[in-house]
C-alpha cells in the first residue's frame, strides 16, 4: 500500500527565504506527482504535476523535482512572500492509472511572516 | 472559469440525521471523486466514479455512506445516519480520466454532527 509522507508538518519563515517542503512515497511504481496547496476553509489547487519521466517542473517561483527511484520529491519556494502561507499537500497517483486515483500525504503548513 | 461547485457549503446536524451533499462536476469531466478530510486522518479517497459508473467506494463505511451519480452533473454523498465521528470537510473532485490530468476539487462541505 503506497503511503506518503511530509515533512516538516509545519513551518515559519520570514518573508524573503528561500524553502523546500519534503515529500516520500513508499512505492516508486507512480504514474505521476503532484503538489497541491490548500487555504484555510478551501479545497485544493494544484500547483506543479509531475510526469514519472520527469524529473522537475517549474512555475514562477516554484520547483518541483522528483527522484522516483529514491521515493522523493521536494517544492522549492523562491523568494517566499506572505501569500505563499497555506498548507501545502502531495499527492501520488499509482501506476496502473486506475481511475485517476491519489494517495495524498499530511500536509506542510507554511506560515510566511512579513 | 468552470470549477466543481459543493452544496451545501456548511453543515450542522445532530447525531442520528440523514446529511446529503451534492456536487455538480466541471462540464466534460467523467470522473468523479469524493474525499474526507480530518485532521487526524488527513485527505482520504472515499468513493469514486467513471462515466457514472462507481468503481471503487473501498474507502467508505458502507453501511451508512452512499454515493451516487443520478447524473452527468450531480454527484451525492448520503450519510444515513449521521455520527458524531463523521464531523470533517468533504471534498468532491473532477477530472479526465485520459492522460495525466489533474483532478479539480471543489471548495468542500463542511460538516459538524452534534
Amino acid at each position: 500500500k503506497q503511503e506518503v509522507t511530509q515533512i516538516p508538518a509545519a513551518l515559519s519563515v520570514p518573508e524573503g527565504e528561500n524553502l523546500v517542503l519534503n515529500c516520500s512515497f513508499t512505492d516508486s511504481a507512480i504514474y505521476n506527482l503532484q503538489w497541491f496547496r490548500q487555504d484555510p476553509g478551501k479545497g485544493l489547487t494544484s500547483l506543479l504535476l509531475i510526469q514519472s519521466s520527469q524529473r522537475e517542473q517549474t512555475s514562477g517561483r516554484l520547483n518541483a523535482s522528483l527522484d522516483k527511484s529514491s521515493g522523493r520529491s521536494t517544492l522549492y519556494i523562491a523568494a517566499s512572500q506572505p501569500g505563499d502561507s497555506a498548507t501545502y499537500l502531495c499527492a501520488v497517483r499509482r501506476l496502473d492509472n486506475a481511475g485517476n486515483m491519489l494517495t495524498f500525504g499530511g500536509g506542510t503548513r507554511l506560515m510566511v511572516k512579513p | 472559469d468552470a470549477r466543481v461547485t459543493q452544496t451545501p457549503r456548511d453543515k450542522v446536524t445532530e447525531m442520528g440525521q440523514e446529511v446529503t451533499m451534492r456536487c455538480q462536476p466541471i462540464l466534460g469531466h467523467n470522473t468523479v471523486f469524493w474525499y474526507r478530510q480530518t485532521m487526524m486522518q488527513g485527505l482520504e479517497l472515499l468513493a469514486y466514479f467513471r462515466n457514472r459508473a462507481p468503481l471503487d467506494d473501498s474507502g467508505m463505511p458502507k453501511d451508512r455512506f452512499s454515493a451516487e451519480m443520478p447524473d452527468a452533473t450531480l454527484a451525492t454523498l448520503k450519510i444515513q445516519p449521521s455520527e458524531p465521528r463523521d464531523s470533517a470537510v468533504y471534498f468532491c473532485a473532477s477530472g479526465v480520466l485520459a492522460g495525466g490530468e489533474t483532478q479539480y476539487f471543489g471548495p468542500g462541505t463542511r460538516l459538524l454532527v452534534l
